[in-house]
């Protein structure tokens, strides 16, 4: 069965620390993983997209990873702001056709 | 959320009473979608259209029926209100899917 898990389901961290969210699937065969930052009450807005033969990509101080051999990917935060409180989703598209398939979400808090 | 907006943003209905979700774009992208967000669920694909003409099922559509009015506008129809339907429900666009999808802001509807 395809699946999405995120870990760790809620964070809090100081503002200024930074933090790794991770993300682990069983989706086969993989096409593209993305990150979606959602704030409170708003959609979804994209953070990273990444093909399998991608490893990295960086969007600000955001940084995502892929090893599409263990299926795992992380975000990474650096330096994190107040305004990073907010859920951070993880979506895998299969390549057989029409299916994305959205993890939960890792809820994140940032405090002062 | 720019370039994709739903109407109403927020919805209240008795069971059995029927309604329309609108959501319209203005990046003239192919493809549209419609989810549904519950809390400690991912989203989850209700319908989808891949161009103008075209919808097929999604992962949850049961109870659902959607109307590719014209490139820019998508809607959801539900026909007799039922309590489970209560949700939060966005509209998202994308030139087809293997690219980025763009969130609209969201439709919260309440069935009691």
């Amino acid at each position: 069965k395809n699946q999405v898990e995120q870990s760790p389901q809620s964070l809090i961290i100081l503002e200024g620390k930074n933090c790794t969210l991770q993300c682990n699937y069983t989706v086969s065969p993989f096409s593209n993983l993305r990150w979606y930052k959602q704030d409170t009450g708003r959609g979804p807005v994209s953070l990273t997209i990444m093909t399998f033969s991608e490893n990295t990509k960086s969007n600000g101080r955001y940084t995502a990873t892929l090893d599409a051999d263990t299926k795992q990917s992380s975000l990474h935060i650096t330096a994190s702001q107040l305004s990073d409180s907010a859920s951070y989703i993880c979506v895998v598209s299969g390549r057989d056709g029409n299916q994305f398939y959205f993890g939960t979400g890792t809820s994140l808090t940032v405090i002062p | 959320n720019a370039g994709v907006t739903q109407t109403p943003k927020f919805q209240v209905l008795k069971t059995g009473q029927s309604m329309t979700l609108q959501c319209a774009q203005d990046m003239n992208h192919n493809s549209m979608y419609w989810y549904r967000q519950d809390p400690g669920m991912g989203l989850r694909l209700i319908y989808y259209s891949a161009s103008e003409g075209t919808t097929d099922k999604g992962e949850v559509p049961n109870g659902y029926n959607v109307s590719r009015l014209n490139k820019r506008e998508f809607s959801l129809r539900l026909e007799s209100a039922a309590p489970s339907q209560t949700s939060v429900y966005f509209c998202a666009i994308s030139p087809g899917w293997s690219y980025e999808q763009y969130f609209g802001p969201g439709t919260r509807l309440t069935v009691t």
